[in-house]
């Protein structure tokens, strides 16, 4: 199994509300990882987990909240969003962080969310 | 900050033809680069890592090479076909992290 699942595919929600993205990976990947996209821009790295340990935070704003539950699953909760945060979010995994061919990473299908 | 430039940013190519683009990244502290394809709705999928100077990786008819000192790396596709219509990513790796270039977008025309 070489594939980054991620769900939902399509989330809409307003900006009161609370929601999770969920990725998952079985692949026996140690770092995953979480990116926003914005249309016409290329991903940017907002999170990374090595061995289920927060590694990067990329100075992301507190509404967003990941959590890795185990070495197969990477949740990113959601809360109290903007508009501005209406992107495509990206989840990868790859082997590690250590080493070049470790770190290839394997990217999920993402997360297309609108924030109303 | 890591300043990655790709061009040019978008690309039409006529079927058979052959094409090539370019990524520019800062030569100091390198380590790797990877080049990524992203086709519409599906997923961003690895192409290539390269790390030495001089480094040039085939994969059927998409080739890429790397200069380490001038800070560049050439992706280069031979007879293109439909299927290669996507988004091509190059990611040189700073630290522990991993910054895309805004990508090179490949439309092929039949």
């Amino acid at each position: 199994d070489t594939e980054v699942t991620q769900t939902p595919k399509h989330l809409v929600m307003g900006m009161t509300n609370k929601k999770s993205l969920k990725c998952e990976q079985h692949m026996g990947h140690r770092a995953m990882y979480w990116y926003k996209q914005k249309a016409k821009k290329p991903p940017e790295l907002m999170f990374v987990y090595s061995y289920e340990k927060l590694s990067i935070n990329e100075s992301v704003p507190s509404r967003f909240s990941p959590e890795c539950p185990n070495s197969s699953l990477l949740n990113l909760h959601l809360h109290a969003l903007q508009p501005e945060d209406s992107a495509l979010y990206l989840c990868a995994s790859s082997r590690s962080l250590a080493g070049v061919i470790q770190e290839t990473q394997y990217f999920g299908p993402g997360t297309r969310l609108l924030v109303l | 900050i890591l300043n990655v430039e790709q061009s040019p940013q978008s690309l039409h190519v006529q079927e058979g033809d052959s094409t090539n683009f370019t990524c520019s990244f800062p030569s100091s502290n390198f380590y790797a680069l990877h080049w990524y394809r992203w086709e519409t709705a599906k997923s961003p999928e690895a192409l290539f890592v390269m790390t030495l100077n001089g480094d040039e990786k085939k994969k059927g008819r998409i080739s890429a090479t790397l200069n380490t000192k001038e800070g560049y790396s050439y992706l280069y596709i031979k007879g293109s076909q439909p299927e290669d219509s996507a988004t091509y990513l190059c990611a040189p790796r700073r630290g522990d992290k991993i910054i895309f270039g805004k990508g090179t977008r490949l439309h092929i025309l039949p």
